[in-house]
């Protein structure tokens, strides 16, 4: 069965270090694979995404993914943090049939000045 | 151009009753998901429209129903309330095909007292 997990609840980084969001994912096939944001109050805000091809994609708001087979991981990473990047982020995998996306528990960002 | 709108923005109900939830696509999207969004427990899969036809279907009980109408928006319905169905509910639209990212509404919360 297809899964996602993210295995950080909560992170706390300072504004201007370096960020990344662990996302691992458990799927039969070639997984489609995206990142969103919900700041509070709003609805998803998509992030990246990855179909195929390089396997390190750029996304809004200067972060970057990078896909790896090998360790059913989809890792977002950030090199410098904003106050405004506060928020919670989802990981989430898309099934090839259903148009189902499977989404992880969300790790919720803080960020301290 | 529009991004996807939900109404309401919040509703009260007390056990038992029926809730009326209702999501807009962008334009040109013939797809809708909606997702249930409780706390603690992450986004989870309720159902997908296209062309106002149910395509796929979460693991949620039949009390949970809905529509597309002609012009692709969508309803929710929730029969029957209970208290545990209060969470936040999420639309999506996307264009038709496996491969389609998802944007998300802003949500309509529920709570059932």
């Amino acid at each position: 069965a297809q899964s996602v997990t993210q295995p950080d609840i909560h992170i706390t980084v300072s504004e201007g270090a370096s960020l990344e969001l662990r996302c691992n994912y458990s799927y039969g096939a070639t997984p489609y694979l995206f990142w969103y944001v919900q700041s509070p109050g709003q609805g998803l805000q998509l992030l990246l995404k990855y179909f195929s091809g390089d396997t390190l994609v750029q996304g809004i708001k200067g972060f970057e993914a990078e896909f790896k087979r090998s360790q059913s991981s989809f890792n977002l990473r950030k090199p410098s943090v904003h106050w405004s990047d506060a928020a919670e982020y989802f990981c989430a995998v898309g099934a090839n049939t259903g148009n189902q996306f499977y989404f992880g528990t969300g790790t919720s960002l803080t960020v301290i000045p | 151009e529009a991004g996807v709108t939900q109404s309401p923005t919040h509703l009260i109900k007390t056990r038992g009753q029926q809730a009326t939830l209702r999501c807009s696509p962008i334009s040109g999207h013939t797809s809708v998901y909606w997702y249930q969004q409780a706390l603690g427990l992450g986004l989870q899969f309720l159902l997908w429209y296209d062309e106002g036809e149910e395509r796929n279907r979460g693991n949620f009980p039949p009390r949970f129903s809905g529509r597309q109408f002609p012009n692709y928006s969508s309803e929710l319905n929730v029969n029957a309330l209970e208290l545990e169905d209060s969470a936040l509910y999420l639309c999506a639209s996307s264009l038709l095909g496996v491969q389609e990212t998802q944007y998300f509404g802003p949500g309509t919360r529920l709570l059932v007292l």
